[in-house]
C-alpha cells in the first residue's frame, strides 16, 4: 500500500526566504506526483504535476523535482511572500492510466510579513 | 480552473438519514473520483468512475455508494449517515491521456449528528 509523508508538517518563515517542502513515497511505481495547495476552508488547487519520467517542473516562483527511484519529491517555493501562507498537499497516482491519488498529511505553510 | 461545482456546499443531518451530494463538471472529463478529507487522515479516495456506468471502490468505501448516468455528473449517496461520515467531501476529475491533472470542486462540508 503506497504511503506519503511530507516533512516538515508545519513551518514558519518570514517574508523573502527561500523555501523546500518534501514530499517521501513508499512505492515508487507511479505514474505522476501532483503538489496541490489548499487554502482554509477551500478546495484544492494544482500548482504542479510532474510524470514519472519527469525529473522536474516549474511554474513562476515554484520547482517541483521528482527522484522516482528514492522515492522523494521537493517543492521549492522562491521568495515566499505572505500570500503563499496555505497547505501543502503532495499527492501521488499509482502505475495505473487511473488518477487515484495518494495524498500526504501535508505541510502548514505560514509567510509572516 | 477546471469547471467542478458541487452541490450542496453545506448540509446538516441526522443520523440514519439518506444523503446525497452531487459534483457537476463542464470539462467533458472521463474520470472523476469523491474524496474526504479529515482531520489526521487528510484525503483518502472513496470511489472513482472511468465512464459512464462504470464505477469502482476506493481505500474508504463502506457505507458509500455512487452513480454516473451521464459524463459530467457524479453523484455520491450515504444509504444510512453516521456520525463518522462527518467530513469534507471532494469531487475532483481529469480527462484521459499522460497528462493527468487532477482538478478538484470546491468541497461540501458534510455534519452528522
Amino acid at each position: 500500500k503506497q504511503e506519503v509523508t511530507q516533512i516538515p508538517a508545519a513551518l514558519s518563515v518570514p517574508e523573502g526566504e527561500n523555501l523546500v517542502l518534501n514530499c517521501s513515497f513508499t512505492d515508487s511505481a507511479i505514474y505522476n506526483l501532483q503538489w496541490f495547495r489548499q487554502d482554509p476552508g477551500k478546495g484544492l488547487t494544482s500548482l504542479l504535476l510532474i510524470q514519472s519520467s519527469q525529473r522536474e517542473q516549474t511554474s513562476g516562483r515554484l520547482n517541483a523535482s521528482l527522484d522516482k527511484s528514492s522515492g522523494r519529491s521537493t517543492l521549492y517555493i522562491a521568495a515566499s511572500q505572505p500570500g503563499d501562507s496555505a497547505t501543502y498537499l503532495c499527492a501521488v497516482a499509482g502505475g495505473t492510466s487511473y488518477g487515484k491519488l495518494t495524498f500526504g498529511q501535508g505541510t502548514i505553510l505560514t509567510v509572516h510579513p | 480552473d477546471a469547471g467542478i461545482t458541487q452541490s450542496p456546499r453545506h448540509k446538516v443531518t441526522e443520523t440514519g438519514t439518506p444523503v446525497t451530494l452531487r459534483c457537476h463538471q463542464t470539462e467533458n472529463h472521463r474520470y472523476m473520483y469523491w474524496y474526504r478529507q479529515d482531520p489526521g487522515h487528510g484525503l483518502r479516495l472513496i470511489h472513482y468512475s472511468y465512464g459512464v456506468k462504470d464505477t469502482d471502490k476506493g481505500e474508504v468505501s463502506d457505507g458509500y455508494s455512487v452513480s454516473r448516468s451521464k459524463t459530467e455528473d457524479f453523484l455520491l449517496t450515504l444509504e444510512s449517515a453516521t456520525s463518522s461520515q462527518t467530513s469534507v467531501y471532494f469531487c475532483a476529475s481529469h480527462t484521459s491521456g499522460d497528462y493527468n491533472e487532477q482538478f478538484f470542486g470546491p468541497g461540501t462540508r458534510l455534519t452528522v449528528l
